[in-house]
């Protein structure tokens, strides 16, 4: 499986933007990037996925590089309900996702 | 509520004992997904169903790990003679095939505690 390096943790302050990078330099053709998070005692909540453009939905933005070796998952305004533990996850043919550790974000208000 | 749900919740056993759990998907997703997740770790795939039929199982933990889905609807992991190794998060999520690449949805959980 193709692999991601993402930083252990990141801080934030509420209101403000959040990017968290991704980088999967080792990413194929066929990979898709999924993002997940997981709050505090949940399940992992899917946030956003893409395969070469540009997404928007109402959770969050990924920017995806132009050669796809890296993404950001771009928050517009963090909020204290955005502190989690942020997967990137690349997603192939294949039907299960691989979780490495993950960002864990932390707001502060 | 429309999401994925799991019962129980929680569940403590002694060492020894068989455990079900139990996975209710999206009732329009054909796809259904176990993980476990131990503590300070990712999710780590267990195995997978499209409709009724299981199309990888070959990253269940061991022979006393055995999951079914018998009429494509709900599913049931089962843990046989249980072991204090096996205390941890099980979790499930649902997909349908129609979004290509698309994402999953996970249920709540069930956390296994084994004395």
């Amino acid at each position: 499986d193709a692999k991601t390096t993402q930083p252990n943790s990141m801080e934030s302050n509420e209101e403000e933007p959040v990017h968290l990078p991704c980088n999967h330099s080792t990413i194929s053709g066929t990979d898709y990037i999924h993002w997940y998070r997981q709050l505090p005692s949940q399940g992992p909540e899917y946030v956003i996925h893409g395969l070469t453009s540009n997404v928007n939905n109402r959770m969050a933005s990924l920017a995806i590089a132009e050669d796809r070796k890296s993404s950001t998952l771009i928050l517009h305004r963090a909020t204290l309900r955005d502190a989690a533990v942020y997967y990137c996850i690349l997603k192939n043919a294949g039907n299960m996702l691989t979780f490495g550790g993950g960002t864990r974000l932390m707001v502060k208000p | 509520d429309t999401g994925v749900s799991q019962d129980p919740r929680h569940k403590i056993t002694k060492r020894g004992q068989n455990v079900t759990f139990r996975c209710d998907p999206i009732s329009e997703h054909n796809r259904l997904y176990w993980y476990r997740q131990t503590l300070g770790q990712g999710p780590e795939f267990l195995t997978y169903f499209q409709n009724e039929a299981q199309l990888e199982k070959s990253r269940l933990l061991s022979d006393r790990f055995s999951a079914e889905r018998p009429k494509g609807s709900f599913s049931t992991l089962e843990i046989q003679r249980t072991e204090q190794g096996d205390s941890a998060m099980y979790l499930c999520a649902s997909s349908s095939t129609g979004t290509r690449g698309g994402g999953q949805y996970f249920g709540p959980g069930t956390r296994l505690t084994v004395t």
